[in-house]
């Protein structure tokens, strides 16, 4: 059974510091995308990543993928209280994806 | 810039009774998807549709629930016989193509909520 898991699931931090949410999956997948979920909206997509060694960032959110550890990070720096909302990651081997559990995320003053 | 668009963007229902969950994807895309979110849990995939036919769809996603795409614009997904426990929020999603090294992302509507009493 195809796994796709997030560490932490939830995650309270002060504004200003730094922090990094893990998604592990189970399965070989060239890609792997993050997404963001304000409460009670749509999903928006924030990273798409497509090869081992990956790297992309976007102001505060960094995101990498090891394509062989089957490991990807969302890397926050310097939080701020815009940030808080659940952060998705989804692999995509096949035609369909398969969302990891979901990190909520606070960032409080 | 193009959305996708979904509706209605509520509907309540009886248990037993037929739903449709209308999608408008965006007009040059090619590869379309419906999720389930279950309230404070995980996005659910049930089903994708490419060249008008059904590519991939999970467990979830039985006799009970059909796609179709009528008109070229629409893509609808149907509840023949609605249960409790399909209380949810259903999104579309589309997505221009698919092809290896591409960055095509998937664009997600704003969901229907789905209340069956």
């Amino acid at each position: 059974e195809l796994k796709v898991e997030q560490n932490p699931l939830f995650l309270s931090m002060q504004e200003g510091k730094n922090y990094t949410i893990y998604c592990n999956y189970s399965t070989t997948s060239d890609r792997l995308y993050w997404y963001r979920q304000d409460p009670g909206k749509s999903l928006e997509s924030l990273f798409v990543l497509l090869s081992n060694g990956a790297v992309k960032q976007e102001g505060r959110l960094m995101a990498s993928l090891d394509t062989k550890a089957r490991l990807s990070t969302l890397h926050i720096t310097a939080a701020v209280h815009d940030l808080s909302a659940t952060y998705f990651c989804a692999v995509h081997p096949s035609n369909q994806f398969y969302f990891g559990t979901g990190t909520s995320l606070t960032v409080i003053p | 810039e193009p959305e996708v668009t979904q509706t209605p963007s509520h509907q309540v229902t009886q248990m037993g009774q037929e739903v449709i969950l209308r999608c408008v994807p965006i007009s040059n895309h090619l590869y379309f998807y419906w999720y389930r979110q279950i309230l404070g849990q995980k996005v659910e995939f049930l089903v994708s549709f490419y060249n008008n036919e059904i590519s991939e769809k999970s467990e979830i996603f039985d006799d009970q629930f059909s796609v179709e795409r009528p008109d070229g614009s629409n893509f609808t997904l149907k509840i023949r016989s609605t249960k409790l426990e399909d209380s949810a929020m259903y999104f579309c999603a589309s997505r221009k193509r698919a092809g290896r090294g591409t960055a095509d992302t998937q664009y997600f509507g704003p969901g229907t909520r789905l209340t069956v009493l």
